[in-house]
């Protein structure tokens, strides 16, 4: 069966400090990757999408960026993060069209 | 663009009662897909139900039923026997398989013991 591993869970940071945040995911290969964020009670925002290594669409201009360096591994990072960056992020995986999408269990990320 | 739009930001109801979550969409597509996902309070995202747009009969899954209505871009959430544990917060999503889910605002429900 698929799994998908996202980490940390929770994190701390200060502003200006750099970011990484890491998903995985298991089970299946040639997945689409995304990466949301969810601000307090509020619905996703999908922030970035890949359909295969080294290929990222960004969704909103932002101080983030994301990688796939490998297959079934998904990173969003930033260089500065900023207070605004605060939120809870979810990383999600499909096997292509129309298929609905498995979400890991997400980061809540405070910037202090 | 495609939209999504769920008019009750929160819902309450007895617990064993019937409610009801509504969605609507906006899209000028013939064929698509729709979802409702729950998130509890751990946060996880948690697929409910998905609906085929060319398929006219209702999707279900146990306790979970959809009342979709196609010319209407409607698609309803019903939970019968309401449970404690159901109590979270319900996305009703949207694809037509441009690899994007677009997501309504939610609607946070609340089951009362």
């Amino acid at each position: 069966s698929q799994t998908i591993h996202q980490w940390p869970a929770t994190l701390v940071q200060p502003v200006g400090s750099p970011l990484s945040l890491e998903c995985t995911v298991e089970g299946t290969s040639n997945p689409n990757l995304y990466w949301y964020r969810q601000a307090a009670g509020r619905g996703l925002q999908l922030l970035f999408y890949s359909v295969g290594i080294g290929q990222i669409s960004s969704e909103v201009p932002q101080n983030l960026s994301a990688s796939r360096p490998q297959d079934r591994q998904f990173i969003l990072s930033s260089k500065k993060l900023l207070l605004s960056d605060s939120g809870f992020y979810l990383c999600a995986w499909d096997r292509g069209q129309n298929q609905p999408q498995h979400f890991g269990d997400g980061t809540r990320l405070s910037i202090l | 663009a495609q939209t999504v739009t769920q008019s009750q930001p929160e819902m309450s109801v007895q617990e064993a009662e019937t409610v009801t979550l509504s969605c609507t969409y906006d899209t000028s597509e013939n064929n698509y897909y729709l979802f409702w996902y729950k998130q509890p309070p751990s946060r996880q995202m948690i697929l409910v139900i998905r609906q085929e747009a060319y398929k006219q009969q209702n999707a279900t899954e146990n306790r979970f039923s959809v009342n979709f209505q196609k010319a209407a871009k409607s698609f309803s959430l019903k939970i019968s026997d309401s449970q404690l544990g159901d109590t979270a917060m319900y996305f009703c999503a949207f694809t037509q398989g441009a690899q994007k889910l677009v997501f309504g605002q939610g609607t946070r429900l609340t089951i009362n013991p």
